[in-house]
């Protein structure tokens, strides 16, 4: 069975312009999660999503992030526009249903490097 | 600020030592779990536990949940260079609570 997938593995941007991310969780997985890694540091929640629901976008910067997952399954982050701080990993991950005892599964990551 | 504070940052051993990982916090999980993350991937689950003195055994590593369910920590006996990675915690407080991460103990087995 395939894993979540992420796209692009990488990618370099100027600063100010825009930049999107796409993430396929595992089938059947109704919980996706976006996650900032900084270099050596612990993953911090962007967004959650139950089906095509964001119920939890309280650490999203909402004035230059934005994602979406229409149809329930596949799910897009972008950023418009790119600062500085910005570059970082990007994770997606996705879980069968959510609680606090139920394995996360991720992806390989997007790395952003804003110039 | 980190609810969970992971400690050391960084820990260098060579293969055949024992290391242990903490992973401390001032506020009661109701759940927590050990991820390992290698460079480019992303992290991947090595063990939940969820009941106050709970210890796992997985292989060479020993997880402890503490009494208070507010600690872990991760012991590793004679570490293989294969043990190398990011080593996170992640604690979940209730139902329908997001999990929280740890900041990562970063774990280097020279051969």
């Amino acid at each position: 069975e395939a894993g979540v997938v992420q796209s692009p593995r990488y990618k370099i941007i100027e600063k100010k312009q825009p930049v999107a991310f796409w993430c396929n969780p595992i089938s059947g997985h109704n919980t996706l999660y976006w996650y900032l890694q900084n270099l050596g540091q612990g993953p911090e929640l962007l967004i959650r999503y139950e089906n095509e629901e964001a119920v939890d976008d309280s650490q999203l910067p909402k004035d230059r992030f934005s994602a979406e997952r229409l149809k329930g399954v596949d799910s897009t982050l972008k950023i418009q526009p790119a600062e500085l701080g910005d570059s970082a990993v990007y994770l997606c991950a996705s879980s069968i249903n959510y609680g606090n005892t139920g394995e996360l599964f991720f992806g390989e990551g997007s790395r952003l490097t804003v110039l | 600020t980190q609810l969970l504070e992971q400690s050391p940052q960084f820990l260098s051993i060579q293969e055949g030592e024992n290391l242990t990982v903490y992973c401390n916090s001032s506020s009661v999980f109701s759940s927590l779990q050990w991820y390992r993350q290698e460079p480019g991937e992303g992290p991947v689950l090595l063990v939940t536990v969820v009941t106050g003195g709970e210890v796992k055994k997985l292989k060479r590593l020993t997880f402890q949940f503490g009494d208070a369910r507010k600690d872990s920590s991760l012991h590793i006996t004679a570490a293989q260079p294969g043990d190398t990675g990011l080593y996170l915690c992640a604690g979940g407080r209730a139902a329908g609570n997001k999990l929280t991460f740890g900041g990562g103990t970063r774990v280097l087995v020279k051969p």
